[in-house]
């Protein structure tokens, strides 16, 4: 079974830092997803990594399969993007569902 | 707009009590999922389906039941509702094979007293 570890739990913010959330899992995988909640809210799914990088506004996802090590990105960071970050691995086949880490609670400050 | 439909967004429910929590997706997803989600534990797999009429537990089935009677709809059950079942409970769907990634509904908060 699939380890998945986030750090920070927590983290807080000034508005326009540059934010950093990472994740690292113990097997390999066939795909890692970066999920974001909003207190009270549904998941939203930011990304869907294999390999390499993607970019979607202000935030990047980046992925290193040999290190089995992800990192989420946030830039010029703003209160809006203050929500529990969830980074979520599947492991091989088509119908396994994900496993999950812990979570970061990132508060951005005005 | 694409999305997956919880049918409550809170619940109280007594001890005891047989409780259904409904999910509806519109995007023909092959794969469904029940999870549950925890202060400090994240979000745990209950049940899956990667069919109509087919299931898998997951990683904490005990307590719940599912059912996938049509491929748009996926229920877990509670039978006897304990207050240990007192949770988010979250569902996703996705496709079977492909880049696609999952789509998660807006979560049921069930609390059993």
């Amino acid at each position: 079974k699939n380890e998945v570890e986030q750090s920070p739990q927590n983290l807080t913010a000034q508005e326009g830092e540059f934010i950093t959330i990472n994740c690292s899992y113990s097997v390999g995988i066939s795909a890692l997803h970066w999920l974001q909640q909003h207190p009270g809210g549904g998941i939203v799914s930011l990304f869907m990594l294999s390999s390499g990088k993607k970019k979607h506004g202000r935030l990047i996802a980046t992925i290193n399969i040999q290190e089995k090590h992800s990192s989420l990105h946030i830039t010029a960071s703003h209160p809006r993007d203050s929500a529990v970050y969830i980074c979520a691995v599947k492991g091989g086949g088509g119908a396994d569902g994900l496993t999950f880490g812990k979570g970061t609670h990132l508060i951005i400050q005005p | 707009d694409v999305k997956v439909t919880q049918s409550s967004r809170y619940l109280v429910k007594r001890t005891g009590e047989k409780v259904f929590l409904e999910c509806v997706q519109d995007m023909d997803h092959e794969n469904m999922f029940w999870y549950r989600q925890d202060p400090g534990l994240g979000l745990r797999l209950i049940y899956f389906s990667y069919d109509v009429k087919m299931k898998e537990k997951g990683d904490i089935p005990e307590g719940y039941s599912v059912s996938r009677e049509k491929k748009e709809r996926f229920s877990l059950i509670l039978e006897s509702a304990s207050t240990n079942q007192t949770s988010m409970y979250l569902c996703a769907s996705s496709l079977f094979r492909g880049p696609k990634g999952y789509t998660f509904g807006s979560g049921t908060r069930l609390t059993v007293v």
